[in-house]
C-alpha cells in the first residue's frame, strides 16, 4: 500500500467553482503535512502547511482528520491559474512521502 | 539569490554509463534530499542529508550514491546507468524536513 494515496482526477472545473479533494496517509505516527502545488512537471511548491486545527489561506483551506487519516484541500473561486497539480506530502521523521497528485483544470 | 540549482538539466545516457547529478543550495539549509518522480507515482525520496557528513537512505536507494562534504552540495551518483533509471530527478533544501522544501528546476535523465 502506497504510503499517501491521491486521486489522481483531473477535476474540470469552471472559473469560480468551488474544488475539494482529499488525500488518505498510511502511517499513523506521521508527525507533519503539507499541499504542494507542481505545474506542467516543474519543480514543486509549498501551498500551505495543514495543521489539525484546519487553516486558510486566501482561497484555500486546508483541513486533517488524524483519526481517518487523511488529508482535504478546498479551493473556493477558482481562478485559471489555479490549474495545477496539487501534491499531498507527509513527513515521517526525516523522509516525505509525496503523492502522485491531484489534477484541476480550471476553464473559462 | 539562486535557491537551489541543479546541473545539467537533460541528460542522456548509455546503459552502464557514470554520471553525477549535482545540486547547490545557498540558503544555509542543513536538510537536503534528493527525489525521482515518474508519471503517476509522484515523488520519491532516493536519499537525504540533515547536515555535512550525514546521509541515509530514502525509499529508493538502490544504484545512487551521494556524498555531503560542505553544506551547500549534496550531488547524486549513478553508478552503472540503467533503464529503469529514466527519470526526472530533483533536489530540494530545508531548514528542516517539517520546513518548506525548496526545489531546484529538476535533471531530466533517459538510459537507453
Amino acid at each position: 500500500r502506497k504510503e499517501v494515496e491521491q486521486d489522481p482526477g483531473p477535476f474540470n472545473v469552471p472559473e469560480g467553482a468551488t474544488v475539494a479533494f482529499n488525500c488518505t496517509y498510511s502511517n499513523s505516527a506521521s508527525q507533519s503535512f503539507f499541499w504542494y502545488r507542481q505545474d506542467c512537471r516543474k519543480e514543486p511548491k509549498l501551498l500551505m502547511s495543514v495543521y489539525s486545527s484546519g487553516n486558510e489561506d486566501g482561497r484555500f483551506t486546508a483541513q486533517l482528520n488524524r483519526a481517518s487519516q487523511y488529508i482535504s484541500l478546498l479551493i473556493r473561486d477558482s481562478k485559471l491559474s489555479d490549474s495545477a497539480t496539487y501534491l499531498c506530502v507527509v513527513n515521517n521523521d526525516y523522509k516525505l512521502s509525496f503523492g502522485a497528485g491531484t489534477t484541476v483544470t480550471v476553464r473559462a | 539569490n539562486a535557491g537551489v540549482t541543479q546541473t545539467p538539466k537533460f541528460q542522456v545516457l548509455k546503459t552502464g554509463q557514470s554520471m553525477t547529478l549535482q545540486c547547490a543550495q545557498d540558503m544555509n539549509h542543513e536538510y537536503m534530499s534528493w527525489y525521482r518522480q515518474d508519471p503517476g507515482m509522484g515523488l520519491r525520496l532516493i536519499h537525504y542529508s540533515v547536515g555535512a557528513g550525514i546521509t541515509d537512505q530514502g525509499e529508493v536507494p538502490n544504484g545512487y550514491n551521494v556524498s555531503r562534504s560542505t553544506t551547500e552540495d549534496f550531488p547524486l551518483r549513478l553508478l552503472s546507468a540503467a533503464p529503469s533509471q529514466t527519470s526526472v530527478y530533483f533536489c530540494a533544501s530545508s531548514s528542516g524536513p517539517t520546513d518548506t522544501q525548496y526545489f531546484g528546476p529538476g535533471t531530466r535523465l533517459t538510459v537507453l
